[in-house]
């Protein structure tokens, strides 16, 4: 059973500091990683993506990739409230360099002002 | 580009009635996928489809559900008939075959099924 594992939260942290989001996932063939926010009562947005080891930063966002550990993480530098929200790890299922992900359940992050 | 589009964006519905759930892909995406979403079981796929042909149908929970890509503009989910345990938020997505699958979500439809 192909299986991508979040922490559900809640996160909280103080506005201005780092939150880190942790995922991990079963499938050693998985090619592509990919960080979605949710915010309650929206549909999914794409906010980072990463292929390779190593990190990949955009913004106040730095996504971090181990394959070896298989493990990937989000980090938000100088949080702000509108971070709020809940964040999916998604991971092609194996073979999957075209076609479908596996989304873990989510982690929640509150950001407190 | 508009995005995805879903309809209707609410659905309340009586037990036993028929749903059908609407939606439009990003223009030039060559893959769509149905998506439900519940709190107890997250975002499950459904079904996908490539180039308007169903790949993978094995998250669809039972005969109730049933899906349809009749050409590259539209997709339906349609579930016949609805029981209460249906009630979720259905998203449909779609991605480009290039791109390392990168999907992007409609608003979604949320289904309530008395």
């Amino acid at each position: 059973q192909k299986e991508v594992e979040q922490n559900s939260g809640p996160l909280s942290v103080p506005e201005g500091a780092i939150a880190s989001l942790n995922c991990t996932y079963s499938d050693r063939g998985s090619q592509s990683f990919f960080w979605y926010r949710q915010y309650s009562g929206k549909s999914p947005e794409l906010i980072m993506s990463i292929y390779s080891n190593g990190d990949k930063e955009d913004g106040r966002f730095t996504a971090q990739l181990n394959k070896a550990s298989q493990y990937v993480s989000l980090l938000i530098r100088d949080s702000q409230p509108s971070d709020s929200a809940t964040y999916l790890c998604a991971v092609t299922a194996l073979g999957g360099s075209q076609g479908n992900l596996i989304f873990g359940k989510g982690t929640k992050l509150s950001v407190k002002p | 580009d508009a995005g995805v589009i879903q309809s209707p964006r609410h659905e309340v519905t009586e037990m036993g009635q028929e749903v059908t759930l609407r939606c439009k892909p990003i223009s030039g995406h060559d893959y769509l996928f149905w998506y439900r979403q519940t709190m107890m079981r997250g975002l499950e796929l459904l079904i996908y489809f490539n180039n308007n042909v169903p790949i993978d149908d094995s998250g669809m929970p039972e005969d109730r559900f049933s899906a349809k890509m009749p050409n590259a503009s539209f997709s339906t989910l349609k579930i016949q008939p609805s029981e209460p345990r249906d009630s979720a938020v259905y998203f449909c997505a779609s991605s480009l075959t290039s791109g390392g699958n990168e999907q992007f979500f409609g608003p979604g439809t949320r289904l309530t099924v008395l």
